[in-house]
């Protein structure tokens, strides 16, 4: 399975400004998923970014507040901008791996001050 | 309604005993999959084993196995010879096969057991 390097782990930020989460994959995959989950909940899919096309965005997500980057086959960026409390999660990217599941990367705790 | 329902939101367990965590699923395809993370308080997600619909016998990873009773819908993990870190949120998925483009990898995510395992 695809091994994923995923930074910054976790970061405090004052409201109203933008973190850039990366995600590294060790071989190249040809979709890239964004996770946001919760406090005390479960995962909800952000979008799907896949390489040289716009990313498509789940229900409730835009691209103006999420938007996301795929410059080439192994590496993503996910920002999270303008933000606020309520945006206090764990952010994690996946990749497709065994049994057509998901490998995950080791995730980012945000908390918005 | 619920593709994947957890009814545990919270379990206790005694070090070295086996604990079984709950899980049902709703789906009217026949080919699926079932799979069971662990999340530590770290955050990662941890794959720890995958049921097929049409695998004839229950998964075993190691400690983990999957209880899978089609019929009922069910796919409860087993953790046998519980360790302390064990301690952590677990949570059931499915992938559904029939749907297009991203969606055929989809997964849909119970909203987790938290298992507590006491010295």
């Amino acid at each position: 399975s695809a091994v994923i390097s995923q930074k910054p782990s976790r970061d405090i930020c004052q409201r109203g400004t933008s973190l850039t989460i990366q995600c590294q994959v060790d071989s190249q995959v040809t979709m890239m998923f964004w996770y946001r989950q919760q406090p005390g909940q479960s995962l909800t899919l952000i979008a799907t970014a896949n390489q040289g096309s716009e990313a498509t965005y789940e229900s409730g997500f835009v691209i103006d507040k999420f938007p996301i980057s795929r410059p080439n086959l192994t590496f993503s960026t996910l920002t999270v901008s303008n933000m606020s409390p309520e945006d206090s999660s764990i952010y994690l990217c996946s990749v497709v791996g065994q049994f057509y599941g998901y490998t995950f990367g080791s995730g980012t705790r945000l908390t918005v001050v | 309604a619920q593709k994947i329902t957890q009814t545990q939101p919270g379990m206790f367990v005694q070090e070295k005993e086996a604990v079984t965590l709950d899980c049902t699923y709703d789906t009217s395809d026949q080919s699926y999959g079932l799979f069971w993370y662990k999340q530590p308080s770290s955050g990662e997600m941890i794959f720890l084993i995958y049921q097929g619909s049409y695998d004839e016998q229950n998964a075993t990873e190691g400690r983990y196995s999957l209880n899978f009773q089609k019929a009922r819908k069910s796919a409860n993990l087993v953790i046998s010879a519980s360790q302390l870190g064990d301690s952590a949120m677990y949570f059931c998925a499915m992938r559904e096969r029939f749907r297009s483009g991203a969606g055929s990898y989809q997964l849909t995510f119970g909203k987790g057991t938290k298992l507590s395992v006491i010295p």
